[in-house]
Parts: structure tokens; sequence; C-alpha cells
């Protein structure tokens, strides 16, 4: 079964330093997995996803994660934070087979970014 | 065309109303799936429709109704709803049905049940 578990509920980081949001996943096959951003009172946007290509993914606004098979983790990163990054995030695991559609959701991580 | 819409952004009805959420892509997409979110909590999938044909109902109460009239269109329709089912509804589509695909969600629909 697969299982996706952000490590930090809640990040806080200074303007302009870096970002590093934790996610590590359990899957019996070679997942899918994604990072979205949910900034408040909106959808959700999707920054980028791995898909068994290239382990090192770029996404939108600076972000990127790597995927580590042997430390089964996919964290997200960017070198310097920007105001407009304080949002919810969420890393997902997409399920293999069967009920094509579920995504398994991490419980969050908010990201606070102070001036 | 490359986002998914939904209508209305806000609702607030009585436990005895009937109301509808909407939401359209034109991406040509094949997978729509309607998400109830509450606050601080991740979504929690509620339907699938796959070439317009309903395929996951993750054991909703029967007062939530979907309905997909096409391709482009997903419905879902409200009726004798709890105070508890006040929440952001959000949308998704996306291109197929296999486990690789993202989903793309709208902006969502803020219910409020009173």
């Amino acid at each position: 079964a697969q299982s996706v578990t952000q490590l930090d509920s809640h990040v806080s980081v200074s303007e302009g330093t870096p970002v590093l949001l934790r996610c590590n996943y359990s899957s019996s096959y070679s997942p899918s997995l994604f990072w979205y951003v949910q900034h408040p009172n909106k959808g959700l946007q999707l920054l980028l996803k791995y898909t068994s290509a290239a382990t090192l993914v770029k996404g939108i606004n600076g972000f990127e994660a790597e995927f580590k098979k042997s430390e089964t983790s996919f964290h997200l990163t960017k070198p310097s934070a920007h105001m407009s990054d304080a949002a919810e995030y969420f890393c997902v695991v997409s399920v293999y087979g069967g009920s094509q559609g579920n995504l398994i959701f991490g419980k969050g991580t908010k990201l606070s970014v102070k001036p | 065309d490359t986002e998914v819409t939904q209508t209305p952004k806000h609702l607030v009805m009585g436990m005895t109303n009937k109301k509808s959420l909407k939401c359209e892509q034109h991406m040509g997409h094949r997978a729509m799936y309607w998400y109830k979110q509450k606050a601080k909590k991740p979504p929690e999938l509620m339907f699938v429709y796959s070439y317009e044909k309903l395929s996951i109902n993750e054991s909703v109460p029967s007062r939530f109704s979907p309905e997909c009239p096409n391709s482009s269109l997903l419905n879902l329709h409200l009726h004798a709803l709890q105070p508890e089912d006040s929440a952001l509804y959000l949308c998704a589509s996306s291109p197929g049905t296999t486990s690789y695909n993202e989903q793309f969600f709208g902006p969502g629909t803020r219910l409020t049940v009173l």
C-alpha cells in the first residue's frame, strides 16, 4: 500500500533563505509523486511531479525536488524564499494501478516566510 | 484554456435547500473528480468520473449526488445537507486515468450550511 508522510507540519523561514519541506513515501511500486501548493482560500496548484524519469525534478517558481529511492524521500527545496511562497504545501503519491485517480495526500506543511 | 473553473465561489444554504456546484474544463481531460476539504486538512476524494461514467464513490452520503452531463462538465447536487458538510469543495481533472497523470484543480466552492 502507498502512503506519504510530511515530516513537518509547519516550517518558518526568512525571506531570501533556503526552503526545505520534507516528504517520505511508502510504495510497493515505482511511485508517481507530486508537490502541490495551496494559497489561503484557493485551489491546489501543481508545483512539480516525478514519474520515473529524471530524479531531480524542476518545477514552477524556482522549486525543485529530488527523488531518492534509497531514502524513500521526495523533499521540496527552493534556494531563496519569497514572501509569496507562504502557503500550504502537500506531498502526494499516486496509487499504482487499481482505482485510477486516487491521490494519497500528506497532511500538509504550512510554510511561513518572515520579512 | 488550461484551467478548471468552478461556480459559485461561495454558497450559503440551509439544511432544507437544494443547490448545485458546477465544474468545467476545456482541456480535453477524460477524468474528473470531486474533493471535500475541511480547514487545515488535505483534500478527501469523494467521486471520480472516468469517460463520463462514475468509477469511484468513496462512500459519500446520498445527500451528495454527482452528475457528469458531458466530458467537460461536472456537477455536484446538494440536498438536505448538514452543518458538518460545510467545507471547501474542489473539482479536479486529469488527462487520463493512469497513476502518472497529475490532476488540475479548480479554485473551489466555499460551502456553508446553516
